[in-house]
């Protein structure tokens, strides 16, 4: 089993709905991460978190929300998915090396 | 100015040869240096990390900081086609190792 899962892998979804893209990781980090990857424009830190009671904005928190339900969770939520919202989701975490591990992604796609 | 700037590519380089892929960084009081490399649609993953103490060799891959000017290379020595990928520049942006900034990316094209 991968050290960091996501789901779902891949998601097509219409604008205005509600959708949630879950991260689960093996490796016992505390420190978790949803990144988003846009063509041209790399990684973009969408929020973070070092612990369960510890949620913190990123640079492009608009539009998103975060729930940390336990060390091991950390999901992603659009509230009203918009077409700019199309793009490629990472979840990571980081270990005691300051490296991050990510999750394989989830490309999702507001049409 | 850009936080952490690499250059698109693509790099081409025939394969035995050597890459070199540079980064160049804003905050001057940024201490740790990551190197990542991303093939297409699969996830970034991390091949080298430096402090600010020192440059760093692993097999073919050295990566190496130069603080007055503060950009960061990565070497790829005898490339492979394998190694053909995005690679990706991460660097700890104001003084915390907690998150990191990524640049856009360097493409690199190992021709045969």
């Amino acid at each position: 089993d991968a050290d960091v899962t996501q789901t779902p892998r891949n998601r097509i979804t219409k604008t205005g709905k509600r959708i949630m893209l879950e991260c689960s990781q093996t490796k016992g980090h505390d420190r978790m991460y949803w990144y988003r990857q846009d063509p041209g424009l790399g990684l973009r830190l969408i929020y973070y978190s070092f612990d369960v009671k510890d949620i913190n904005k990123g640079e492009i928190s608009d539009g998103y929300s975060v729930s940390r339900q336990a060390q091991a969770k950390f999901s992603l939520s659009l509230e009203s998915a918009i077409p700019n919202q199309t793009a490629l989701y990472f979840c990571a975490t980081r270990g005691l090396n300051y490296g991050y591990t990510f999750g394989s992604g989830t490309r999702l796609t507001v049409v | 100015q850009k936080e952490v700037e690499q250059n698109s590519g693509p790099l081409s380089v025939p394969e035995g040869a050597i890459a070199s892929l540079n980064c160049t960084y804003s905050d001057r009081g940024s201490q740790s240096f990551f190197w990542y490399r991303q093939y297409s649609g699969k996830s970034p993953e991390l091949i080298m990390f430096i402090y600010s103490n020192g440059d760093k060799e692993d097999g073919r891959f050295t990566a190496q900081l130069n603080k007055a000017s503060q950009y960061v290379s990565l070497l790829i020595r005898d490339s492979q086609p394998s190694d053909s990928a995005t690679y990706l520049c991460a660097v700890n942006i104001g003084g915390t190792a907690s998150k990191l900034t990524f640049g856009t990316g360097t493409r690199l094209q190992v021709t045969l």
